[in-house]
C-alpha cells in the first residue's frame, strides 16, 4: 500500500525557516517525480514544488528562492527546506506522487500544517 | 503565467447531472486532470488525461477537454459526491491548479 506520511509542520516566525519531511512507503520512491503542494485554510491547492528521479527541481515564481526541494532515495524521504518565511505561507503542505502514466498525482499524504505568525 | 479559472460553486440535485469547467489558454491541446476533496480529507484523483479514470473511481464520473474548456461530468450525482473540485494541468514544467469548485447537491 502506497503510504506519504508528511511531518515538520508548526508556528514559526516571520523570516524564519522550518524543514518539512515526507516519509514513502509501499512503491519504489526512486522512480518517481514527487511534489508539493499547498493548501491555505478555506482556499485552493497551490502547487509549491518539484523534483524529478533525476534531482532536478522547479518551482513557481511564489516560493523560488526561498525553498528547496529534496530526496534521500536511500530514505524513502522526500524535503522541503523553507528559508524566509512569510505569512502568506501558512498552509497545509501535501507531498504528492506524480503519477508515471498521466502526470497526475495519484497519491497524497495527509499533509503537515505550517503556521508563519509573530 | 498560465491560469485555469473554475466557477465558484455549482448546485445539482440527487440523481442528475453535475458539469464542472476548467478555461484556460488553448488547455485542449494539453492533457486535464481533476482531483476530488471533502472536507478535512487530502484530494484525490477522480480524472487524468483529460478523460480516464483511475481504478476504483466510479463510472459515473466522466470528462472531456477541447479548445479551452476541460470539462468534469457527475452523471446521476449522489449525496457523497458533494465536493470540492479542482482541475490541473501543466504548462511548461509548471503546475497549475484551478481555483476549485464547490460542487453542492441538494
Amino acid at each position: 500500500e502506497v503510504q506519504l506520511v508528511e511531518s515538520g509542520g508548526g508556528l514559526v516566525q516571520p523570516g524564519g525557516s522550518l524543514r518539512l519531511s515526507c516519509a514513502a512507503s509501499g512503491f519504489t520512491f526512486s522512480s518517481y517525480d514527487m511534489h508539493w503542494v499547498r493548501q491555505a485554510t478555506g482556499k485552493g491547492l497551490e502547487w509549491v514544488s518539484a523534483i524529478g528521479t533525476a534531482g532536478d527541481t522547479y518551482y513557481p515564481g511564489s516560493v523560488k528562492g526561498r525553498f528547496t526541494i529534496s530526496r534521500e532515495n536511500a530514505k524513502n524521504s522526500l524535503y522541503l527546506q523553507m528559508d524566509s518565511l512569510r505569512a502568506e505561507d501558512t498552509a497545509l503542505y501535501f507531498c504528492a506522487r506524480e503519477s508515471h502514466s498521466s502526470s497526475s498525482f495519484d497519491y497524497w499524504g495527509q499533509g503537515t500544517l505550517v503556521t508563519v505568525s509573530s | 503565467s498560465y491560469e485555469l479559472t473554475q466557477p465558484p460553486s455549482v448546485s445539482v440535485s440527487p440523481g442528475q447531472t453535475a458539469s464542472i469547467t476548467c478555461s484556460g489558454d488553448k488547455l485542449g491541446t494539453k492533457y486535464a486532470c481533476w482531483y476530488q476533496q471533502k472536507p478535512g480529507q487530502s484530494p484525490v484523483l477522480v480524472i487524468r488525461q483529460d478523460n480516464k479514470r483511475p481504478s476504483g473511481i466510479p463510472e459515473r464520473f466522466s470528462g472531456s477537454n477541447s479548445g479551452n474548456t476541460a470539462t468534469l461530468t457527475i452523471s446521476g450525482t449522489q449525496a457523497m459526491d458533494e465536493a470540492d473540485y479542482y482541475c490541473q494541468a501543466w504548462d511548461s514544467s509548471t503546475v497549475v491548479f484551478g481555483g476549485g469548485t464547490k460542487l453542492t447537491v441538494l
